[in-house]
């Protein structure tokens, strides 16, 4: 999607071992979100960012830690992968965190944890 | 808690006949309502939104929404189906006086069958 690249596309790996997932964005939004996705799950909020090295823990962040030292790029480090970590993930920017302003998505990463 | 529910996990319909895909939420006050279509192996693509005024919000690729505020619904909709509209369609709430992320229901996956 224009202004948002995830990389990498997919991954496998074993467990135990650390992970890191890039989302870079070309738009200079403020805000960026990381999803999961599973099914019967639908998207779920891992961790967002409001500024460079300000976040906040999502729905499901166990797990799961991020970093933001530029306004263009939000990591995403499982620290010691899990099977249940097994999953395809989303990042999300918008301009603002509220009020009536929507997302524009990545295309994905599908993490596979064997 | 803004919380968001799809009740259908699939609808099935045959092309050319319309279609519905059932949203209902629960927030504290007044709602900001979005409607988000995934194709396969593609991050989400924003449909349309609902922020306020006119109960009918019209939106890409024909489709349009009826925000319904007595009944808590957003179902989405669209007069003639086409087998292109196959995919998952997912819609999301956050309420009109907080600042917060929004919330995404688990999924509808519509399959249009020719």
């Amino acid at each position: 999607d224009a202004g948002i690249t995830q990389s990498p596309r997919h991954k496998v790996t074993e467990t135990g071992t650390p992970v890191t997932l890039r989302c870079h964005q070309t738009e200079n939004h403020r805000y960026m979100y990381w999803y999961r996705q599973d099914p019967g799950h639908g998207l779920r909020l891992i961790h967002y960012s409001y500024g460079v090295k300000d976040t906040d823990k999502g729905e499901v962040s166990d797990g799961y830690s991020v970093s933001r030292s530029k306004t263009e790029d939000f990591l995403l480090t499982l620290e010691s992968a899990t099977s249940s970590q097994t999953s395809v993930y989303f990042c999300a920017i918008s301009e603002q965190l509220g009020q009536a302003y929507g997302y524009t998505f990545g295309s994905g990463t599908r993490l596979t944890v064997v | 808690a803004q919380s968001v529910a799809q009740p259908e996990d699939q609808v099935n319909v045959a092309e050319g006949n319309p279609l519905t895909v059932k949203c209902t939420y629960s927030v504290s006050g007044n709602p900001y309502l979005f409607w988000y279509v995934q194709y396969p192996n593609r991050g989400l693509q924003f449909l349309l939104k609902y922020i306020t005024g006119d109960n009918l919000v019209k939106g890409s690729y024909g489709f349009e929404a009826e925000f319904n505020k007595s009944q808590t619904s957003f179902h989405l909709k669209k007069p003639s189906a086409l087998v292109s509209d196959s995919a998952l369609y997912f819609c999301a709430v956050r309420d009109y006086s907080g600042n917060t992320p929004l919330v995404f229901g688990k999924g509808t996956r519509l399959s249009v069958i020719a």
